[in-house]
């Protein structure tokens, strides 16, 4: 039963770039999150995706937006990008109000 | 908002015990605890639902006190592969967005 999948896994973007980060979920959840993990750091929400939906938000700029597709995979796109958006970005699948299940991760870099 | 994690870091040898405690000032339906090694993803532990619960597998067991919105993980026996950052999320409200808090390093040594 594969787990979390993320692509990719590395990228290195500049300042002022738009970049898009995949996700898919474990087999037969429903549920998306994303996360942001700066260097030393724990997770800070995003947003979550259901049923195609942005069902919660954190608090990010709207230069942060996501889609669900009907197959409950998802995308992260961040416009503009910034220095400070160098990070870790988390996918994490789950049905909804269970226990969510990381993925390897994206780790975006910004120059 | 962001929950508390105290200590921020613990040095065990192995076999030793160790207490990770998580504090919130908000109410919490329910707290979450992963761990997380170094260049990889958090692992799931364990999920805590209000009232009062207590759960445990293997050697790692935690609590949930809703009235003081605290939990603690409890780490029985260490071992070696118990190293790496623990994170608790906390659920304020049924909302299923998880807020992480500050994280505690652990280290066990032979």
């Amino acid at each position: 039963d594969a787990g979390v999948t993320q692509s990719p896994t590395h990228l290195i973007k500049t300042r002022g770039q738009q970049v898009t980060l995949r996700c898919s979920p474990k087999s037969g959840h429903d549920t998306v999150s994303w996360y942001q993990q700066a260097l030393g750091q724990g997770p800070q929400f995003i947003f979550q995706y259901y049923e195609e939906e942005e069902r919660q938000r954190g608090n990010f700029p709207d230069r942060f937006s996501g889609h669900q597709f009907p197959n409950y995979s998802s995308e992260l796109n961040v416009n503009a990008l910034l220095l400070g958006d160098s990070a870790l970005y988390l996918c994490a699948s789950s049905l909804v109000g269970l226990e969510q299940y990381f993925g390897p991760g994206t780790r975006l870099t910004v120059t | 908002q962001q929950p508390v994690q105290s200590p921020q870091a613990v040095i065990l040898r192995e076999g030793e015990d160790a207490v990770i405690n998580c504090s919130s000032s908000k109410a919490l339906y329910s707290v979450h605890w992963y761990r997380q090694k170094h260049g990889e993803a958090p692992v799931f532990l364990m999920i805590l639902l209000k009232g009062g619960e207590q759960k445990g597998h293997d050697k790692i067991s935690a609590s949930f006190n809703e009235k003081k919105q605290q939990s603690s993980l409890y780490l029985t026996a260490s071992q070696l592969s118990y190293s790496g950052t623990y994170f608790c999320g906390t659920e304020p409200g049924n909302t299923d967005k998880l807020i992480f808090g500050t994280g505690t390093r652990l280290q066990v040594f032979p």
